[in-house]
């Protein structure tokens, strides 16, 4: 069964620092990790894709990692904003994107 | 502006009553897919239409239907609400039958059952 795992559920940070969230799959087969940003009541918003053979990509302060033969993913954000307070959510793609597996979240408030 | 276009943004209806929400895909887009998430929980998988037919079918209630028009916006009806159907339902689109390309979320509809 294709599960995706996250963690922590939830997460608080001083604003300026630095945090990491992770996310296990089990999916194949494996076509894309994605990363999403889920303001509060607001549609996901793409951070990150990444395929089979990118080990790391960035948009800014985010900064996701793959490793597809542990099938672990992390997604770090440096120098915290207030603005990062959100829930974090990792979506692994499956058979050339006709199936998307949802992790649970990570729910990230960042306090000043 | 993700180009997805989702009405109306809230509201509020009664148990037992009907209600249609609405996703005008990303020009382009032929795919739409349909999600709810309930307070404080991940992301559903409805169900998904690939250019006006349906392409994959997730939890969807039986009480709830979909359907894609030829001008490629989607309708959900929601039918004998109950007070655990309040969520949000989002729609997402894509250029081709997959989610690998230009998969873009609207910015959902707030549903409150009272």
């Amino acid at each position: 069964k294709n599960q995706v795992e996250q963690s922590p559920q939830s997460l608080i940070i001083l604003e300026g620092k630095n945090c990491t969230l992770q996310c296990n799959y089990t999916v194949s087969p494996f076509s894309n990790l994605r990363w999403y940003k889920q303001d509060t009541g607001r549609g996901p918003v793409s951070l990150t894709i990444m395929t089979f053979s990118e080990n790391t990509k960035s948009n800014g302060r985010y900064t996701a990692t793959l490793d597809a033969d542990t099938k672990q993913s992390s997604l770090h954000i440096t120098a915290s904003q207030l603005s990062d307070s959100a829930s974090y959510i990792c979506v692994v793609s499956a058979d050339a994107g006709n199936m998307l597996t949802f992790g649970g979240g990570t729910r990230l408030m960042v306090k000043p | 502006d993700s180009g997805v276009t989702q009405t109306p943004k809230h509201l509020i209806t009664a148990t037992g009553q009907r209600v249609t929400l609405r996703c005008s895909p990303r020009s382009g887009d032929l795919s739409v897919y349909w999600y709810q998430q309930s307070l404080d929980q991940g992301l559903q998988f409805l169900i998904q239409y690939y250019n006006g037919e349906e392409r994959a079918k997730g939890n969807i209630l039986e009480r709830f239907s979909a359907q894609q028009f030829p001008d490629l916006h989607s309708e959900l009806n929601l039918s004998s609400l109950e007070l655990g159907d309040s969520a949000l339902y989002f729609c997402a689109s894509s250029v081709g039958p997959g989610s690998d390309y230009g998969y873009t979320f609207g910015s959902g509809t707030r549903l409150t059952v009272v």
